[in-house]
């Protein structure tokens, strides 16, 4: 069946540090990518997407690209703020299932001032 | 646009009472919408999956009898949890889908049973 797996949390990093947050699916067909934030106690909120191979989604300074080769789709970016600070969830949809959500478990970032 | 609400934000309910948790999609129609629960510091796990109109398909291993679902409007489900236990407690967050394949989720319901 599908699946994602993203890097094993939690991850500590000082502001304006680098981000990188691998994310590997497993899936038939070609699903939709997703990358979703969750800040404390609240819902999700979608951050970028991409729906097919070499696509680059980006919103806020994050970055992903759909790599169909390595079934991968890491999320980065080049300068985190305090306010990145949230639990990040890499997904995807395949469309032969009713378009319904595989979460990743999820990564913890924490960043310092 | 796409904005799905939720209520209530917080419940406290004592064990053996009935909880009803409402979703809406206030600027689209909902043709499918989705009831996940979220234990602490875990990903998100699907419960069920409802259409406007029909019974809503649960996940194995979800008592549909305990989770009762109905998805009567375009713009509202709502998740009842029956008879409360405090192993029900948890974070139920429900999401939306219109046209477009997108899921638009609601910002989480906190149930807590006393």
């Amino acid at each position: 069946g599908d699946s994602v797996t993203q890097m094993e949390g939690p991850v500590t990093l000082s502001e304006e540090a680098f981000l990188t947050i691998n994310c590997t699916y497993t899936a038939t067909g070609y699903p939709s990518l997703f990358w979703y934030v969750q800040y404390p106690g609240e819902g999700l909120q979608l951050l970028l997407k991409a729906t097919k191979a070499d696509d680059k989604g980006s919103n806020k300074g994050f970055e992903a690209t759909y790599r169909k080769e390595t079934t991968s789709f890491h999320l980065e970016k080049g300068s985190v703020q305090v306010s990145d600070s949230a639990v990040y969830f890499c997904a995807l949809s395949a469309h032969t299932s009713g378009s319904r959500l595989t979460f990743g478990e999820g990564t913890q970032l924490t960043v310092n001032p | 646009g796409a904005v799905v609400s939720q209520h209530p934000s917080r419940v406290i309910c004592k064990s053996g009472t009935s909880v009803k948790i409402e979703c809406r999609s206030l600027d689209f129609q909902a043709t499918t919408m989705f009831w996940y629960r979220q234990f602490p510091k875990q990903s998100l796990m699907l419960m069920a999956t409802s259409n406007e109109g029909s019974k809503a398909t649960y996940e194995q291993g979800v008592e549909k009898d305990k989770f009762l679902i109905n998805h009567a409007s375009l713009t509202l489900s709502t998740l009842t949890v029956t008879s409360a236990h405090p192993e029900d407690s948890s974070f139920y967050i429900c999401s939306a889908r219109g046209t477009s394949y997108e899921q638009y989720f609601g910002p989480g319901t906190r149930l807590t049973v006393t």
